[in-house]
């Protein structure tokens, strides 16, 4: 099962990039590396995932280091809205996903 | 794609009292659904999970009689609270994954969430 651990808290200031770092040492060869965020009072949002190689989407980008024991997600240019908390998440033998207590990203103006 | 949707958004009841939590994917059929619990400042909670057509799974700890899940279809889950008490209070959110839509992958559309407000 992957464990993963993030920062507590990060502030960043609006229209830079923001670099959320997830250290996840016991991940295996096949499982995922998953990040999702979620605003106050909604639901989880799916942002990106990946497994080796780097990916990017409409939202952010992923990069995982080549031995997989960490990864950083990447916004590129963070507005007010991605204010959220932010979850690198592995899974378990089962597939379920395994959330932590995340990162409380602040953008300020 | 991919949107979930929850049904109320929230809900008072009175302590005793049984309510019902609809998560429905509108948009891709869910093989597999699931129900979380979130009390302020913690993170998220995995209570259930079930497949279309078969009894839920439940996390340790988490009263089966107590937290009904019924997944009639790929589109719909259910979850009931029964006999709710004020610590019963929470957020409850409801996911749902097709591993078809995923890739393979474990990916799951999460719904927008259920406050429960037990009086």
């Amino acid at each position: 099962d992957a464990k993963t651990t993030q920062p507590t808290s990060m502030d960043c200031a609006e229209g830079r990039a923001a670099n959320l770092p997830c250290n996840h040492s016991t991940i295996s060869g096949n499982e995922y590396v998953y990040w999702y965020r979620q605003i106050h009072s909604q639901g989880p949002q799916y942002i990106i995932h990946g497994l080796k190689n780097n990916e990017t989407n409409e939202m952010a980008s992923l990069i995982i280091t080549e031995d997989r024991k960490s990864s950083t997600l990447i916004l590129p240019h963070a507005t007010l809205r991605d204010t959220a908390v932010y979850y690198c998440i592995g899974t378990d033998s089962w597939g379920k996903l395994q959330f932590g207590a995340g990162t409380q990203v602040v953008v300020t103006p | 794609g991919a949107v979930v949707s929850q049904h109320p958004s929230w809900v008072i009841c009175k302590s005793g009292t049984s309510v019902k939590i609809e998560c429905r994917s509108l948009d891709f059929q869910a093989t597999t659904m699931f129900w979380y619990r979130q009390f302020p400042k913690q993170s998220l909670m995995l209570m259930a999970t079930s497949n279309e057509g078969s009894k839920a799974t439940y996390e340790q700890g988490v009263e089966k009689d107590k937290f009904l899940i019924n997944h009639a279809s790929l589109t719909l889950s259910t979850l009931t609270v029964t006999s709710a008490h004020p610590e019963d209070s929470s957020f409850y959110i409801c996911s749902a994954r097709d591993l078809r839509l995923a890739g393979g992958t474990d990916t799951q559309y999460f719904g927008p969430g259920t406050r429960l407000t037990v009086l």
